[in-house]
């Protein structure tokens, strides 16, 4: 079944300490996101790639870089994590990035800075 | 600023009917998204409205009256699987999805 994967599903970090979160869709979006979802927040924007190649910044961009060498991943990178960064954190795909895209979710990989 | 505003709480009994609703404040509009998450799983699509008016989906309706800033979801004949956050999402002038903060229902035997 066609969808997107995220790994780990949920890590404890201490902070200071370097941690990449994994993305995968093979449903050949073009466009891909980050998100981190924080209680009684709405999903807020991290980072966001329009396609292979390309990346941008989001909401709330600092303290995380992500690259985009292909079409299907999308890793998100905390370079010295802090107990701020404890949320969860979902990626997402859809088709161009334009108006009418349904954006699809992956299962979500919970993070705990400690 | 961007600001998206639903409830976030509202409480319901299975077989009723109930209204969602979401105002919001955007720099620029490029159409309104509503998404279901239910508990420690990720959010899935529901609706998405561009133009003024009704959209209708088998249980689920979403308006939209973009004049208003205000968009509604509305659930008929509940059932219990319907316990969930409701998510108002507004694509805004630069293609991105400014989300409220969601809405949790609570469906009632």
């Amino acid at each position: 079944i066609a969808g997107i994967t995220q790994a780990p599903t949920s890590q404890i970090l201490a902070a200071g300490r370097r941690m990449t979160l994994r993305c995968t869709q093979d449903m050949r979006h073009n466009a891909m996101y980050w998100y981190r979802q924080d209680l009684g927040l709405g999903l807020r924007l991290i980072h966001y790639s329009n396609t292979a190649g390309t990346t941008g910044k989001g909401e709330v961009p600092d303290g995380y870089s992500v690259s985009r060498a292909n079409t299907d991943d999308f890793p998100l990178t905390l370079a010295s994590a802090v107990p701020s960064q404890t949320s969860v954190y979902f990626c997402a795909s859809s088709d161009t990035g334009g108006s009418t895209d349904t954006q699809y979710f992956g299962p979500g990989t919970r993070l705990t800075v400690l | 600023g961007q600001n998206i505003d639903q409830p976030t709480e509202m409480t319901a009994t299975e077989g009723a009917i109930v209204q969602i609703n979401c105002t919001y404040q955007t720099s620029g509009f490029n159409g309104l998204f509503w998404y279901q998450q239910h508990a420690g799983e990720a959010p899935t699509f529901l609706s998405y409205n561009v133009l003024d008016g009704l959209e209708e989906k088998g249980r689920f309706s979403s308006f939209l009256s973009r004049s208003k800033g205000y968009s509604y979801l509305l659930l008929k004949e509940l059932q219990m699987k319907d316990s969930a956050s409701y998510l108002c999402a507004v694509m805004d002038s630069n293609y991105q999805l400014i989300w409220g903060a969601g809405t949790k229902l609570i469906i009632k035997p």
